[in-house]
């Protein structure tokens, strides 16, 4: 079973940019999250999805955005990029809407930095 | 709000044995979890605890105490491929699949 995929897996961009990135969960599974990782604060959660509605978001502003396909696959948006935003961002799926034993599968992750 | 404090950074040799402790802040608890993640790579789940008291999974053990609101991660027999970052994490609410990590412990094993 294929794990995780998230693309691209770099992206360079300037400052007032938009971004796209992409996640596919794995196979069966119908819910994605989001975070961000960058070296002072560690990962920290965007928000996550199950069945196409946003369940929950963390403290990000609205620049950050995303949704969810009918086929569990995941985007999310980043508007008017900022120095800032530069950061490993991170997918992770699991199967229910819940989870069991906290276990999230998570993609390699898309690295974007902004010039 | 939720918050885990970890420390930052963790040096051992191969072969001993090491111990990463983790203390939260939670509105509410629904089991601590930890996770490796190497360097380029995605965090992989390692082990969870829901009740207090120790878990084993091979050279890797994870203990809870609900009522001091602290776990640690026992890494034993260490390897260099062990070299890692470690992050505890807890749900952040009891529905959903949101987590909480800490902040991560990089664990540097020489031989």
């Amino acid at each position: 079973k294929a794990g995780v995929t998230q693309t691209p897996r770099y992206l360079i961009k300037t400052r007032g940019q938009q971004v796209t990135l992409s996640c596919s969960p794995i196979s069966g599974h119908r819910s994605v999250s989001w975070y961000q990782q960058t070296p002072g604060q560690g990962l920290q959660f965007l928000f996550e999805y199950f069945s196409e509605t946003q369940r929950n978001k963390g403290n990000f502003p609205g620049r950050f955005s995303g949704r969810q396909f009918s086929n569990s696959r995941s985007e999310m948006n980043v508007s008017t990029l900022e120095l800032g935003d530069s950061a490993l961002y991170l997918c992770a799926s699991s199967p229910g809407q819940t989870l069991a034993k906290n276990i999230q599968y998570f993609g390699a992750g898309t690295r974007l930095s902004v010039l | 709000g939720q918050s885990l404090e970890q420390p930052s950074e963790v040096t051992a040799v191969e072969g001993a044995i090491v111990q990463i402790n983790c203390t939260y802040q939670t509105s509410g608890f629904y089991g601590l979890s930890w996770y490796q993640q190497h360097d380029g790579g995605a965090p992989t789940f390692l082990s969870y605890n829901a009740l207090d008291g120790l878990e084993e999974t091979g050279r890797f053990s994870s203990f809870l105490s609900r009522s001091d609101s602290y776990g640690y991660l026992l890494l034993q027999e260490l390897q260099m491929k062990d070299s890692a970052s470690y992050f505890c994490a807890v749900r952040a609410d009891q529905a959903g699949t949101a987590l909480i990590f800490g902040k991560g412990t990089t664990l540097s094993v020489s031989s």
